[in-house]
């Protein structure tokens, strides 16, 4: 199976900074990632599919880049409602895999 | 609006059987693959499974946790897709969310929890 590693764990961030999260797969799986935001006590929203496209209705604050195994993506501009756990996930070989998740916190 | 429902969640003991139903409206249910993705309490996300449209032969995939255990299917002409679990697991124990195979995974319900419990 392929591994997705998130880093960090978790971050604590202000309103206004630009953060962005790491996610490295254990092998090449082209542009076949997406990530995710989940709010808690929420469904996940789709942000970022083929790794750089945004999700239609996804704010375009979100951006993601990379290829093969390493990925980021990248917020601009946090505000009150992107403090959330961010997925990365791989769909180039089954069983799909989910990273383990980074939470954004308010500093 | 696309929309996933999902159903059928509930307290079952360790062994037994339970039947998720995810009723979809929308879009055109037939065209697209679907696929379950659960989630313990307090833990991340797991892929449980994926079926694959009319087109493509309504073939399966499935995580290593559902292999041999869980059944995915569908029924387009009631735009519903479904997830059969037996000989379930205390680790079973999360909430199962619907959802569609396009562009990665695009929309998700809003979950169904399964509790294994005796």
């Amino acid at each position: 199976d392929i591994q997705m590693t998130q880093s960090p764990p978790s971050l604590s961030a202000s309103v206004g900074d630009r953060v962005t999260i790491t996610c490295r797969a254990s092998q090449d799986i082209s542009k076949s990632l997406t990530w995710f935001q989940q709010e808690p006590g929420k469904a996940p929203k789709s942000l970022i599919y083929d790794a750089s496209s945004l999700q239609s209705g996804a704010p375009s604050k979100f951006s993601g880049s990379g290829s093969g195994t390493d990925f980021t993506l990248t917020i601009n501009s946090l505000q009150p409602e992107d403090f959330a756990t961010y997925y990365c996930q791989q769909y180039k070989a089954y069983p799909y895999t989910f990273g383990q998740g980074t939470k954004v916190e308010i500093k | 609006e696309v929309q996933l429902v999902e159903s059928g969640g509930g307290l079952v003991q360790p062994g037994g059987s339970l039947r998720l139903s995810c009723a979809a409206s929308g879009f055109t249910f037939s065209d697209y693959y679907m696929d379950w993705v659960r989630q313990a309490p307090g833990k991340g996300l797991e892929w449980v499974a994926r079926v694959r449209n009319k087109a493509n032969g309504y073939s399966t995939e499935y995580g290593p946790s559902a292999k041999g255990r869980f059944t995915i299917s569908r029924d387009d002409a009631k735009n519903s897709l479904y997830l059969q679990m037996d000989s379930l697991k205390t680790e079973d124990t999360a909430v199962y969310y619907c959802t569609r195979g396009s562009r990665g995974l695009n929309p998700w319900g809003q979950g169904t929890l399964v509790t294994v419990s005796s």
